[in-house]
């Protein structure tokens, strides 16, 4: 069966420092990759989507970015952390094709709070 | 473009009365709907989903969707709340690899 993961699960980073949050997939191949973030009382905004190794499409202009090094690897990054990037990030994956298309599977999700 | 509402940002309910959470969506071809839910601080789950055919579609936990092209909308239904069912529901529609989701409701029930 398929399981997706995140770590860390809780994060507390300073302005101006750097993040890297991972989700990795494991039992399915090429999977359709997906970060959001739900900010507080707010539905999910997509960040980055992913349809392959290397192929990353960015929905918001942010200091944030996102790579897949592999392919059940999506990673976020940012080099220097806003007050406004807090908030709940949540990885999810789904499939182009198959009796599960389009069904997006949730990770558990990222609590980073900048201070 | 489309998008999704859910005009309802709070629904309180009694334990055991029946649920109906709205959701509109604007696009223009046949859509596909998903129904999602998330207990606090956790990540979310697929209820259901629309792609076509029977426009009444079933799914986990006792709940069913209605979706009508007439009225541009998927409302998610349940007979009877049980206190379990209280979380955060979020309506969302597919296009392109894209998912847009609605504002989400949250639902609390009382005993």
């Amino acid at each position: 069966s398929q399981t997706i993961h995140q770590w860390p699960a809780t994060l507390v980073q300073p302005v101006g420092s750097p993040l890297s949050l991972e989700c990795t997939v494991e039992g399915t191949s090429n999977p359709n990759l997906y970060w959001y973030r739900q900010a507080a009382g707010r539905g999910l905004q997509l960040l980055f989507y992913s349809v392959g190794i290397g192929q990353i499409s960015s929905e918001v202009p942010q200091n944030l970015s996102a790579s897949r090094p592999q392919d059940r690897q999506f990673i976020l990054s940012s080099k220097k952390l806003l007050l406004s990037d807090s908030g709940f990030y949540l990885c999810a994956w789904s499939l182009g094709t198959g009796p599960t298309v389009y069904e997006q599977y949730f990770g558990p999700g990222t609590r980073l709070t900048v201070t | 473009a489309q998008s999704v509402t859910q005009p309802d940002i709070h629904i309180t309910v009694s334990e055991g009365a029946s649920l109906e959470l709205r959701c509109n969506y604007s696009y223009g071809a046949t859509p596909y709907l998903f129904w999602y839910v998330q207990s606090p601080g956790q990540g979310l789950q697929l209820l259901l989903k629309y792609f076509s055919g029977d426009t009444l579609v079933q799914g986990i936990k006792g709940f069913e969707a209605e979706f009508k092209r007439s009225q541009s909308s998927f409302n998610l239904r349940k007979p009877s709340v049980h206190w379990s069912d209280a979380a955060e529901y979020f309506c969302v529609l597919y296009n392109f690899n894209k998912f847009y989701f609605g504002s989400g409701t949250k639902l609390n029930v009382k005993p």
